[in-house]
This record gives C-alpha cells, sequence and structure tokens, in this order.
C-alpha cells in the first residue's frame, strides 16, 4: 500500500520557469490538500479539494494553480516560479467526514533560483 | 477569519509530562487533530477530539472544549524520540485542513 506519493522529491528552477507537482493517492479517498512548509511557518495550505471536481483556495494560493484530475490525482502547479516559492512541499489526502486522520506525502523540495 | 495560537517551543527532561496548548478560531468547525513532525519528515497523525474531553492513546492524550475553542496535546513519560514538532489542525467547513505553526518540543536528559 503505497498511500500517498509525490514527485518529484527535490527540484531546482529558475525564476520564471513552470512546474508540476505531481501527487496521487491509492486509500480511495475524497480530499486531497497542498500545503508549504517554511522554516518557522509551520504547514500553510495553498489549495484543497474536498471532493473530486472541487477545489478550494487555502491561505497562500497566489502563484498557484491546482488541477483534480481524478479521484486518485490532484496535482499542483507554479506557472512562472518566484524565488518566494522556495519552500518544502507536502500532498495530504483523507476521508471526509469526522475523525479523519490526514496522511502525507514524503515532501517536494522546491528551491527556485 | 480564522487563527491558531500554539508556543513555538517547550523544552522538558526525559521522563516528564509536557502539555502543548492550541487556541483556535474556525469557521465551521469540525475538531482538532494534533500532528507529530521529525526533522526532514512529514507530519503524522497523533490523535483527533471531535468532542469535548480527553481521548486518549497511549502515553498522548488530547483535550478540547470547544465552547473555550481550546484544545491541548499532553505527552507522557517524555522520551527522547519525542523531540519533533507538534502541530494542532483544526478540520472547518468543506473538510478545510489548517495547521498552527508548530511547537518544537525538546526532550533533554
Amino acid at each position: 500500500n503505497a498511500g500517498v506519493t509525490q514527485t518529484p522529491k527535490f527540484q531546482v528552477l529558475k525564476t520564471g520557469q513552470s512546474m508540476t507537482l505531481q501527487c496521487a493517492q491509492d486509500m480511495n479517498h475524497n480530499s486531497m490538500y497542498w500545503y508549504r512548509q517554511d522554516p518557522g511557518m509551520g504547514l500553510r495550505l495553498i489549495y484543497y479539494s474536498a471532493s473530486e471536481g472541487t477545489t478550494d483556495k487555502g491561505e497562500v494560493p497566489n502563484g498557484y494553480n491546482v488541477s483534480r484530475l481524478n479521484k486518485r490525482e490532484f496535482s499542483l502547479r507554479l506557472e512562472s516560479a518566484a524565488p518566494s516559492q522556495t519552500s518544502v512541499y507536502f500532498c495530504a489526502s483523507n476521508k471526509q467526514g469526522l475523525n479523519t486522520e490526514a496522511f502525507f506525502g514524503q515532501g517536494t523540495r522546491l528551491t527556485v533560483v | 477569519g480564522q487563527s491558531l495560537e500554539q508556543p513555538s517551543e517547550v523544552t522538558a527532561v526525559e521522563g516528564a509530562i509536557v502539555q502543548i496548548n492550541c487556541t483556535y478560531q474556525t469557521s465551521g468547525f469540525y475538531g482538532l487533530s494534533w500532528y507529530q513532525q521529525h526533522d526532514g519528515g512529514a507530519p503524522t497523525f497523533l490523535s483527533y477530539n471531535g468532542l469535548d474531553g480527553l481521548e486518549e492513546t497511549g502515553r498522548f492524550s488530547s483535550f478540547l472544549s470547544r465552547s473555550d475553542s481550546y484544545g491541548y496535546l499532553l505527552l507522557q513519560v517524555l522520551q527522547m524520540k519525542d523531540s519533533a514538532s507538534y502541530f494542532c489542525a483544526p478540520t472547518g467547513g468543506g473538510n478545510k485542513l489548517t495547521f498552527g505553526t508548530g511547537t518544537q518540543l525538546k526532550v533533554e536528559l
């Protein structure tokens, strides 16, 4: 059982380049999330998808777009990367409802130079 | 609006008990979860409180008071491996799961 799989694990981009971070889960979860984590800032929600076909902005959506491709996959796109987007990105998923444990991918360490 | 507050750092000795507090303001609040994250790792789930009161899972317990918008995580018989960051995470309307800035726990000998 793979859980939540994120790719790539590491990435270096030049300012202005674009890229898509991929996330897939095999637990039949309804909800999926993208977070970024910077030192001292905790985990900040970028976008989330409560169920297939829906996406909503989180706390820090500017500069990002998402696609809930199907129930399994939720991708995060940086159209024009900026140094301020240097961060560790985590994807997570859980069932919708009460007492729902969220499972996290291992993270993508992104550096924008 | 939404806000979350928890202490940034707590230090305790091995074998002791430590309490990490969390106050929140969350629209459409469902419940409060706690997560642990070791340096370089991903967050992992510890506990969830949907109702007021205490939930116990081994050495860890979590408490919620919905009327006070307050919860805490209690760690007993601290071990060196408990050194990590701990996050409170309220679930709000639309299954929106947000995290606080985290509390770094340092366990000393």
